[in-house]
């Protein structure tokens, strides 16, 4: 079985511009989690999506949103871009909350210039 | 708040000597906790967890971690540490029909030869 798979695995974008991110969940698993980890530091929560549904958001600006496909794949979408949105996104698959344990993609290395 | 904290952002120790990572935890419900390695540029890999049904958590890579309620810790520990142990070390905690997971600051390990 493939693990969790993100695409792409690096960008640089330009200040003021938007991105999209993609990930793709183990098979059976219902849930998508993003987190975004600055260098240096933990994950933080962005969001959580079960059966398309959003189920939670961190704190984190209207300028981050996600959505999540019928196939239970999903995307994180940032307009207007800031330098302090550079970060290491990561996306996590659960078979449902998060108690459960999740299962990590490598990541989408963003780079803000 | 509900939260995990880990002692010492960086441990260094020689090859085959014990390591001992720490982590505490606050919180005022049963927790769910998590401990997670990422080697760099990479994704967070689970090497164990706590979900109330026994104490002593055996884990992968010979890991294992104990939960003592009464100290509210979560402490990994592995009897002899490896070169290929070299790497970043995350403690988390999540709770039932919580939303999202959240991390300590990690803390990174060194081995020596």
């Amino acid at each position: 079985d493939a693990g969790v798979t993100q695409s792409p695995t690096h960008l640089i974008k330009t200040r003021g511009q938007q991105v999209t991110l993609r990930c793709s969940p183990i098979s059976g698993h219902k849930s998508v989690s993003w987190y975004q980890q600055v260098l240096g530091q933990g994950p933080q929560f962005i969001f959580q999506y079960y059966e398309k549904e959003e189920r939670g958001r961190g704190n984190f600006p209207d300028r981050f949103s996600a959505r999540q496909f019928p196939n239970y794949s999903s995307e994180l979408n940032v307009n207007a871009l800031l330098l302090g949105d550079s970060a290491l996104y990561l996306c996590a698959s659960s078979l449902d909350r998060p108690n459960y344990g999740y299962t990590f993609g490598s990541g989408t290395r963003l780079t803000v210039v | 708040a509900q939260s995990v904290t880990q002692l010492g952002s960086h441990v260094s120790v020689s090859e085959g000597a014990l390591v001992l990572l720490r982590c505490n935890y606050s919180s005022s419900v049963p927790p769910y906790l998590f401990w997670y390695v990422q080697y760099p540029n990479q994704g967070l890999q689970l090497l164990l967890k706590y979900t109330s049904a026994a104490t002593l958590v055996k884990g992968i890579n010979g890991f294992e971690a104990e939960f003592k309620k009464s100290e509210t810790s979560f402490h990994l520990t592995k009897p002899s540490a490896h070169m290929s142990d070299a790497a970043e070390y995350f403690c988390a905690v999540s709770f039932l029909n919580n939303n999202d997971m959240r991390f300590g600051a990690g803390t990174r390990l060194t081995v020596k030869p």
